[in-house]
């Protein structure tokens, strides 16, 4: 079935810099990969998706690229803020899998004023 | 809307006993899901429901089992919890089985079993 894997584990940053979060995939079918950010004591909530037919997706601060030969994905966060802090998740839908969705382990993101 | 609702938000038992969380959504979804999330492990997907009336495994089913009790409500049953439960549990709803659509979280609800 389906792996996802995620780095760094943990990811610490100054306020205004940039921070990238690298996952990979095993299904080379998976064609969906979401984005979610979890705050503390809160579910997680999509911040970016990308589908299997694009290679890079923008929105404000944030974009993801994804490289289907290499199975790999990638979330950019610029300009951080301190209320970025949170954890961040990566995942991977479709191929064998069907619709179940497959989530990386998470990344916990500080950014420090 | 309340968007998917959870209860309880904590709950603490004993090695044996039983529970049951609650999980609604008002949005209309189709498909329903419990995942369980603990610490360097991501959330692992536990029961899905695709549609009123059905429901299958994830990838760690063992010792729950749920219920699909209509198109807005699905529960997870733990009928003799162990310590191994320990664990946040969250349900999440989608708009359909289709491989690209967004999934919405409850706030979870926090098992500890002693």
């Amino acid at each position: 079935g389906e792996n996802v894997e995620q780095h760094p584990s943990t990811l610490s940053v100054q306020e205004g810099d940039s921070a990238v979060i690298k996952c990979t995939y095993s299904d080379s079918a998976s064609n969906y990969f979401p984005w979610y950010k979890q705050e503390l004591g809160k579910g997680p909530q999509l911040i970016i998706d990308i589908r299997s037919n694009v290679g890079e997706k923008k929105d404000q601060r944030i974009a993801v690229t994804l490289n289907k030969t290499a199975k790999h994905f990638s979330l950019h966060i610029t300009e951080t803020q301190p209320e970025d802090s949170a954890v961040y998740f990566c995942a991977a839908r479709g191929g064998t899998g069907g619709f179940k969705t497959i989530f990386g382990a998470g990344t916990r993101l500080f950014v420090k004023a | 809307n309340a968007g998917v609702t959870q209860t309880p938000k904590f709950q603490v038992l004993k090695t044996g006993q039983s529970m049951t969380l609650q999980c609604a959504q008002d949005m209309n979804h189709n498909s329903m899901y419990w995942y369980r999330q603990d610490p360097g492990m991501g959330l692992r997907l536990i029961y899905y429901s695709a549609s009123e009336g059905t429901t299958d495994k994830g990838e760690v089913p063992n010792g729950y089992n749920v219920s699909r009790l209509n198109k807005r409500e699905f529960s997870l049953r733990l009928e003799s919890a162990a310590p191994s439960q320990t664990s946040v549990y969250f349900c999440a709803s989608q708009t359909s089985r289709g491989q690209g659509n967004e999934q919405f979280f409850g706030p979870g609800t926090r098992l500890t079993v002693l």
